[in-house]
């Protein structure tokens, strides 16, 4: 499976401020997602990051709070916007490759503590 | 869109017994259906899939039946051991090569007791 890796790997940041979070792959996979595990909660999709077009958000997430790029089929970028302690969580990047399409893979995650 | 339920929520078992957790979907037209190990302070771990137009897959310990019918698929560890205490996730999805974003349950914490 492909070897993906995430910056930064934790954050204490202030409140209002902002935070973009990267995640880089070792080699080209086909989709790449955003999602939020919130403490000792389960994991929710933030958005789909399409390559070379706007992101896919899911109900409830807009692009205004959590922009994302997704300038090449390697790297995507999470910014988390104007934050609030309710956004301490941890932000992980998932992928899929070519040759099994539907597995996802799960990047190391970014624990962003908001205070 | 889809909606995925799991329990128990926390599931003891002694080492060497089976454990066995349950999820439900509502999504009739989901087909593929992932099972993530996630230990402490680690990124989820996929350790086992399957897909519709299956009944059941095995890999050494771990199992997982669906029955699409009911809607619900399991996921069975037998021989449990200590280093199988994490939590773990059920997930399902549409997958259409363009569309696999997964609906994750809510969880099980599974502790192996000694």
């Amino acid at each position: 499976s492909a070897v993906i890796s995430q910056k930064p790997s934790r954050d204490i940041c202030q409140r209002g401020t902002s935070l973009t979070i990267q995640c880089q792959v070792d080699s080209q996979v086909t989709m790449m997602f955003w999602y939020r595990q919130q403490p000792g909660q389960s994991l929710t999709l933030i958005a789909t990051a399409n390559q070379g077009s706007e992101a896919t958000y899911e109900s409830g997430f807009v692009i205004d709070k959590f922009p994302i790029s997704r300038p090449n089929l390697t790297f995507s970028t999470l910014t988390v916007s104007n934050m609030s302690p309710e956004d301490s969580s941890i932000y992980l990047c998932s992928v899929t490759s070519g040759s099994i399409p539907d597995t996802q893979y799960f990047g190391p995650g970014t624990r962003l503590t908001v205070l | 869109g889809e909606n995925v339920e799991q329990h128990p929520s926390t599931l003891s078992v002694q080492e060497g017994d089976s454990a066995v957790i349950k999820c439900t979907y509502s999504d009739s037209a989901s087909n593929y259906f992932p099972w993530y190990k996630q230990e402490l302070g680690k990124r989820p771990q996929l350790i086992i899939d399957i897909r519709s137009n299956v009944g059941e897959k095995k890999d050494q310990r771990i199992a997982v039946t669906l029955n699409k019918t009911a809607k619900h698929f399991s996921l069975h560890i037998t021989e449990t051991q200590p280093e199988d205490s994490a939590v773990y996730f059920c997930a399902a999805s549409l997958s259409n090569f363009g569309n696999e974003k997964l609906t994750f349950g809510t969880g099980t914490r599974l502790t192996i007791i000694p």
